[in-house]
């Protein structure tokens, strides 16, 4: 079964770029699915960052877009994120996630998800 | 932007049945998803496209929808249910959305 393990610095400094990794296991990164970046502030909600297909297609949130670039390495089989411009707000457990789509033109749904990783943004 | 509205809190004693609700005006159209997060833990998909349940997922858990608004049902509640559950969709240019989370507590 597919796992997902994300790594990167645990803390960043503000007005820097957040870096991190998403290891995929038991699968390939180059299967139909669209591969994705969840974050959760402490004590706060799901937040959806953005996703990336193998082709190198991206679909971002909006509200991130202009701080957010998500690519691919197929050849180790894993995916990136980095944030830019970070401050104390985007301190949050960042998560990976695969994203599955029944039905094409259809919505899809997060699963399996990495653990989680707690990225401090502080100086 | 869009958004998918729930109750923060909802609160059931062990045996009853819960109800968690999730509204959008994009439900509709859209299928609506659940997940379910114990404090430490990553999210776990306990229903999909608007009323499907994964395999392992116990048999109290359903989903239904409505119009606007979809209910995650847990029939006989039990303390392991304790956790913060979230809906989850898209919006009408398929961004990804999450509802802001319904704290369920067993009394």
């Amino acid at each position: 079964q597919v796992q997902l393990q994300e790594s990167g610095p645990g803390l960043v400094k503000p007005s820097g770029t957040l870096s991190l990794t998403c290891a995929v296991s038991g699968g390939s990164i180059s299967s139909s699915n669209w591969w994705s970046w969840v974050r959760q502030p402490p004590g706060k909600g799901l937040e959806w960052i953005g996703e990336i297909y193998h082709s190198g297609s991206t679909n971002y949130n909006p509200s991130l877009k202009s701080r957010v670039t998500i690519s691919v390495d197929k050849s180790k089989n894993q995916f990136s994120l980095k944030l830019s411009s970070v401050t104390a707000a985007d301190t949050a457990v960042y998560y990976c996630a695969r994203v599955n789509i029944a039905v094409a033109g259809t919505t899809g749904w997060f699963d399996p998800w990495g653990q989680g990783t707690l990225v401090t943004v502080s100086s | 932007s869009y958004e998918l509205t729930q109750p923060p809190s909802v609160s059931v004693s062990p045996g009853q049945t819960a109800r968690i609700t999730c509204s959008g005006d994009a439900l509709p159209k859209q299928y609506a998803y659940w997940y379910q997060q114990k404090p430490g833990q990553a999210p776990v998909l306990v229903i999909y496209k608007d009323s499907e349940r994964p395999s392992g997922i116990p048999e109290r858990f359903s989903g239904s929808s409505s119009g606007t608004t979809v209910t995650l049902t847990i029939s006989g509640v039990q303390a392991e249910d304790e956790a913060d559950y979230y809906c989850q969709s898209a919006d009408s240019r398929g961004s990804r959305v999450f509802g802001g989370g319904t704290k369920l507590t067993v009394l």
